[in-house]
């Protein structure tokens, strides 16, 4: 079965680096996702790795991927207040299936 | 170029009451999808539509259907509300002939008093 869990909480002081972890358990999953969500917002797609690759970095995001234990994570920066939201771990088989999200883990940002 | 867009952006019904929700798609995408995200909770597959069919569902009950025009356009309608329909309802598009990724709209947030 489908099923993508995080973290809930995570809090870190500005400047320092966030690292945010997902598990998931499809292992046909072809795009792995990273999604923002601010209060009151929709989702913005932060980053994504196909599942052939172990690190995707887009300036100050670095996607890893473990393929053989099915973990995702996140690494984030010089965090700032700005980067303060819900991120959403989410997996797709490819093919036009559908995306299943984890719970989403809330980044606070101390200044 | 317009992403995907949604209407209306907020609504308010009262239980037993019926719904649509609209969504365009980005310009260029084919294929649909429906997610509904309660509060607290990450997205939620619906169901997805391609050439105006229903292509996969989740686990939704019967009172939500959908549609899509010729114009690739989609039709969320959810009858019967129930108070656990409250939710934000997001819409997603990509296109079958690509290897584009989703992209989602900002959602319709739906209040059931």
């Amino acid at each position: 079965g489908e099923d993508v869990e995080q973290s809930l909480f995570l809090s870190v002081r500005e400047g320092d680096s966030s690292v945010i972890n997902c598990t998931y358990t499809d292992s046909s999953s072809t795009y792995l996702y990273w999604y923002k969500q601010e209060p009151g917002a929709g989702l913005q797609l932060l980053t994504y790795i196909f599942s052939n690759m172990d690190m995707k970095q887009d300036q100050r995001l670095t996607v890893l991927l473990n393929k053989k234990d099915k973990h995702l994570s996140l690494r984030i920066a010089d965090t700032q207040t700005g980067d303060s939201a819900i991120y959403f771990c989410a997996e797709e088989p490819g093919g036009y299936q559908k995306v299943t999200f984890g719970t989403g883990t809330k980044l606070q940002v101390i200044p | 170029d317009a992403g995907v867009t949604q209407s209306p952006t907020h609504l308010i019904k009262t239980r037993g009451q019926q719904v649509t929700l609209r969504c365009s798609p980005k310009s260029g995408h084919d294929t649909v999808s429906w997610y509904q995200q309660a509060l607290g909770q990450g997205p939620q597959f619906i169901f997805q539509y391609y050439e105006e069919e229903e292509r996969q569902r989740g686990n939704f009950p019967d009172r939500f259907s959908g549609h899509q025009f010729p114009n690739y356009s989609s039709e969320l309608n959810v009858n019967a509300l129930l108070l656990g329909d409250s939710a934000l309802y997001l819409c997603a598009s990509t296109s079958r002939g690509s290897t584009d990724t989703q992209y989602f709209g900002p959602g319709t947030r739906l209040t059931v008093l």
